[in-house]
């Protein structure tokens, strides 16, 4: 079984810092792309990152580039964001999410359960 | 970078009707077309991928159609259990996009 275990929720302050984690289980997570989406209370979904299997190439979306950075651990099977100079904005669920396939890197076929960033003074 | 529409933001319908679903893209993305069911509370869960191809363990009452820049999902006798929001989401390049979703509810 396929278990996507995130870390737990954190409050920052505006301009803050935090690093969230995901640890993977039940899949070989070497072989995998691995995302991070994000979703505010009562909002729609936010596509975030994406590191390849190697962590060789790496994407963001443009609201997070240059504050975000996308890393994983294939010897520990865990997926981290670090996240910086944050504002209100980034308030939202953030969920670690596995790729379906080798090829379908941008389809995502089993999600954690989110772990809650507030930034709030 | 691409934009997806989806239409409508809502819609309530009865059990056993028939349910679709518009998602349009704003440049083509030939059948780089995912669909996901979020249920109230719950995590996002993919329904279909390829625009078309039903993922494993997904109700047969779930397709998908569409090519290129319009795209279709269809709940052909909607469920109680059915009542969720459904997004879209393009996948031909990152970065990924995702509609802004349609909340499906039971008249």
């Amino acid at each position: 079984e396929v278990l996507l275990v995130q870390s737990g929720g954190v409050v920052v302050q505006p301009g803050g810092s935090v690093r969230l984690s995901c640890e993977a289980s039940g899949f070989n997570f070497a072989d995998y792309s691995m995302h991070w989406v994000r979703q505010a209370p009562g909002k729609g979904l936010e596509w975030v990152a994406v590191t390849n299997w190697d962590a060789s190439s790496t994407f963001y979306a443009e609201s997070v580039r240059g504050r975000f950075t996308i890393s994983r651990d294939n010897t520990k099977n865990s997926l981290h964001l670090h996240m910086s100079s944050l504002t209100t904005e980034d308030t939202a669920f953030y969920y670690c999410a596995k790729s379906a396939t080798h090829v379908q890197w941008l389809v995502l076929d089993h999600w954690g359960l989110g772990t809650l960033v507030t930034v709030s003074s | 970078d691409i934009q997806m529409t989806q239409s409508p933001s809502s819609l309530s319908a009865s059990v056993g009707d028939r349910v679709t679903i518009a998602c349009r893209a704003s440049q083509g993305i030939s059948n780089y077309l995912a669909w996901y069911q979020q249920k109230p509370g719950r995590v996002p869960n993919l329904l279909i991928y390829a625009a078309s191809t039903l993922q494993s363990g997904v109700p047969s009452r779930f397709s998908g159609s569409g090519f290129g820049t319009d795209f279709t999902l269809t709940i052909s006798s909607l469920q109680p259990e059915d009542v969720a929001t459904y997004y879209c989401q393009k996948y031909n390049s990152a970065p990924v996009a995702f509609g802004q979703g349609t909340k499906v509810e039971i008249k």
